[in-house]
């Protein structure tokens, strides 16, 4: 089983949709959980981190963390087609740690 | 100014030889990283120090050796490439792994290796 797993599209939404992107964890003790944002051949950048159960939002982007049923979302409000990337999920797996698994990515399509 | 960087951009190289890969940070923090991103855009840790001290050594084969001068540089020397190395390695910073949570990593803009 992999160890953080995402669906890897493409998601296809229209500009100024909601895209919902969704990660699951198989590390039970996994601490924190980061969404970062890659363009073709560029850096993954980070968009946001969440370690508390319940929701964070930051401007268009909100994390929603389920820890019971091992579950981490991106909701992103009024997609742009500058939104049109791969959305790489990742893990902390322990304490004083910070090894990072990396989920395969989504690929997000935002359509005009 | 760029926060994490790295040198070359690209690098294309025969099988059997040794190349280095040079990472410089200038925000500050006392974590560092390499991971390898494959053609299938899976990306993955390789190794990680803190203010010099190795901390993360994943199961990676030996011809892979990290080296850092100090806080701020951490090269990756890779000898004997094979073909297999090709891939796309990243550079990467944090504050402080012992942050704990909320401790983040910001990536440098990649290094793209290709093994002919």
């Amino acid at each position: 089983q992999k160890e953080v797993e995402q669906n890897s599209g493409p998601l296809s939404v229209p500009e100024g949709a909601i895209a919902s992107l969704n990660c699951t964890y198989s590390d039970r003790g996994s601490q924190s959980f980061f969404w970062y944002r890659q363009y073709s051949g560029k850096s993954p950048e980070l968009i946001m981190f969440i370690y508390s159960n319940g929701d964070k939002e930051d401007g268009r982007f909100t994390a929603q963390l389920n820890k019971a049923s091992q579950y981490v979302s991106l909701l992103i409000r009024d997609s742009q087609p500058s939104d049109s990337a791969t959305y790489l999920c990742a893990v902390n797996i322990g304490y004083n740690t910070d090894k990072l698994i990396f989920g395969t990515g989504t690929r997000l399509q935002v359509f005009p | 100014d760029t926060a994490v960087s790295q040198t070359p951009k690209y690098l294309v190289t025969q099988m059997g030889n040794d190349k280095s890969i040079k990472c410089e940070q200038n925000l500050g923090h006392d974590t560092m990283y390499w991971y390898k991103q494959d053609s299938k855009k899976f990306l993955k840790i390789m190794f990680s120090y803190n203010n010099k001290e190795l901390i993360i050594n994943e199961t990676v084969p030996n011809r892979f050796s990290p080296k850092s001068p100090d806080k701020a540089h951490l090269n990756l020397h890779i000898n004997s490439l094979e073909l297999g190395d090709s891939a796309v390695y990243f550079c990467a910073s944090s504050q402080d792994f012992r942050a704990g949570v909320t401790d983040t990593q910001y990536f440098g803009p990649g290094t793209r290796l290709t093994v002919l």
